[in-house]
């Protein structure tokens, strides 16, 4: 089945304690993205692949990292988490780097920074 | 029924009348739209899009409406059904910011049987 998993899909954590979520996706899709969803604010793109070894910031990139070291897998790293990343993360993948085409995404990472 | 989806509105209809959900969108420049439905505890889902080429899409059930003059998009849905009890969003591509999208915060869609 064609899809974007996401690890752990619920969190609780402290203050400074670094995790990674990682997301992995089966489609061979070029293009991988993070986002974050806060109440009133939509999603918001922290960074995006085009491809493997290429990552760039979105809009909320602060206090996140990202690699791409293979095609299939974009971990998501807060080196040092604070409670203002208290958020819902998604992964989201699509074919290709162009502009248009479908995001799949995962289903959710609820992460909880006290 | 209808409603501007820019702060989480919801809107109630009767399963199996037409529901007309509405979305602002912020740039001129936007070449690309995509409607997602968002279900609880579930991550969005691709439901249609449309290129700024185009004035109407059609899909399954489904329609968009794009309004470049107002820069208004709507997605009709025929004959709502309970599993269509979500919430929508749209999400518009601004040429030259690096396949980014940026999204709308949602209008929360509930049918009642």
């Amino acid at each position: 089945e064609a899809q974007v998993t996401q690890n752990p899909r619920y969190l609780i954590t402290v203050t400074g304690k670094k995790l990674t979520v990682t997301c992995s996706q089966n489609m061979n899709h070029e293009y991988m993205s993070w986002y974050r969803q806060d109440p009133g604010l939509g999603l918001r793109q922290i960074y995006y692949s085009m491809n493997v070894e290429v990552t760039d910031k979105g809009d909320v990139p602060e206090g996140y990292k990202v690699s791409r070291k293979e095609k299939r897998n974009f971990p998501l790293i807060l080196e040092s988490p604070s409670p203002n990343q208290t958020s819902l993360y998604f992964c989201a993948s699509k074919k290709l780097a162009g502009f248009t085409g479908e995001l799949f995404f995962g289903e959710g990472s609820r992460l909880t920074v006290l | 029924g209808e409603s501007v989806g820019l702060h989480l509105p919801t809107l109630s209809v009767q399963e199996g009348d037409n529901s007309i959900i509405n979305c602002a969108y912020s740039n001129s420049a936007s070449d690309y739209f995509i409607w997602y439905k968002q279900e609880s505890g579930k991550g969005p889902q691709f439901i249609i899009d449309i290129r700024s080429n185009m004035d109407k899409r059609q899909g399954q059930r489904v329609t968009v409406l794009l309004n470049k003059t107002v820069k208004h998009l709507s997605l009709q849905i025929a004959a709502t059904q309970p599993g269509d009890s979500a919430v929508y969003f749209c999400a518009e591509n601004i040429p030259n910011t690096g396949n980014q999208f940026y999204f709308g915060t949602g209008t929360s869609l509930t049918v009642i049987p």
